[in-house]
């Protein structure tokens, strides 16, 4: 399996712009992770899916930020309108429930 | 929050065993406890876990104490790629939120 799939790997924009994450998770993994990692905040988990129905969105900033998960191999993360503050590295992470969390390789913002 | 603490930063000479330690005073029953690491930039990645008995793997050795309060990464035989910030955490196998907290920072010092 090719693990957690994440794009893009980097993502540089202006304040303002919508911003959109993507992940695609390991097959037959039935949870997916949303985090986001800063320096000052450490790791922090922004929401949460089982069987592709959220779970747990009160790691969600701001109504600024909004996730979904239309199938079992796809979800994003969307950020709109995007400000200096969300430059982050945001992780995707899918494990079957219970079971260790793998993770993707992340998507580096930078919010100018 | 987190449900475990762990010391804030640690060193180890190449070679020696690293220990690392945590503490998780409120685990209930079903939890398991969860071990990864992060390198560098890397996503975190899972190196073990275990929920009374001690547990090992190629990567690493999991103590956990008798009444289940506090726990012991040990990695053998540590080196320089083995530095990286490893992460202890709780995990029901019925409830799905996994939080980290902010880890131990291991450096494996030549």
């Amino acid at each position: 399996d090719a693990g957690v799939i994440q794009s893009p790997r980097h993502e540089v924009t202006e304040m303002g712009q919508e911003v959109t994450l993507r992940c695609k998770p390991i097959s037959g993994h039935n949870s997916l992770f949303w985090y986001r990692q800063t320096m000052m905040r450490g790791l922090e988990l922004l929401i949460y899916f089982n069987n592709n129905v959220p779970i747990d969105d009160s790691g969600m900033p701001e109504d600024r930020f909004s996730a979904k998960m239309p199938n079992a191999s796809f979800s994003t993360l969307k950020i709109q309108p995007s400000e200096p503050r969300d430059s982050a590295v945001y992780f995707c992470a899918s494990s079957y429930v219970g079971g260790e969390l793998f993770f993707g390789e992340g998507s580096r913002l930078t919010v100018l | 929050d987190a449900k475990t603490t762990q010391p804030t930063s640690m060193d180890c000479a190449e070679g020696r065993a690293a220990n690392l330690p945590c503490n998780h005073s409120t685990i209930s029953g079903n939890e398991y406890v969860y071990w990864y690491r992060q390198i560098h930039s890397q996503g975190p990645q899972y190196i073990i876990h275990g929920l009374k008995n001690n547990e090992t793997n190629e990567m690493a050795s999991l103590i956990i104490t008798e009444d289940r309060k506090s726990s012991t990464l040990i990695l053998p035989h540590a080196t320089l790629r083995d530095t990286a910030v490893y992460y202890c955490i709780v995990r029901s196998t019925s409830y799905d939120k996994v939080i980290f907290g902010p880890g131990t920072s291991l450096s494996v010092i030549p």
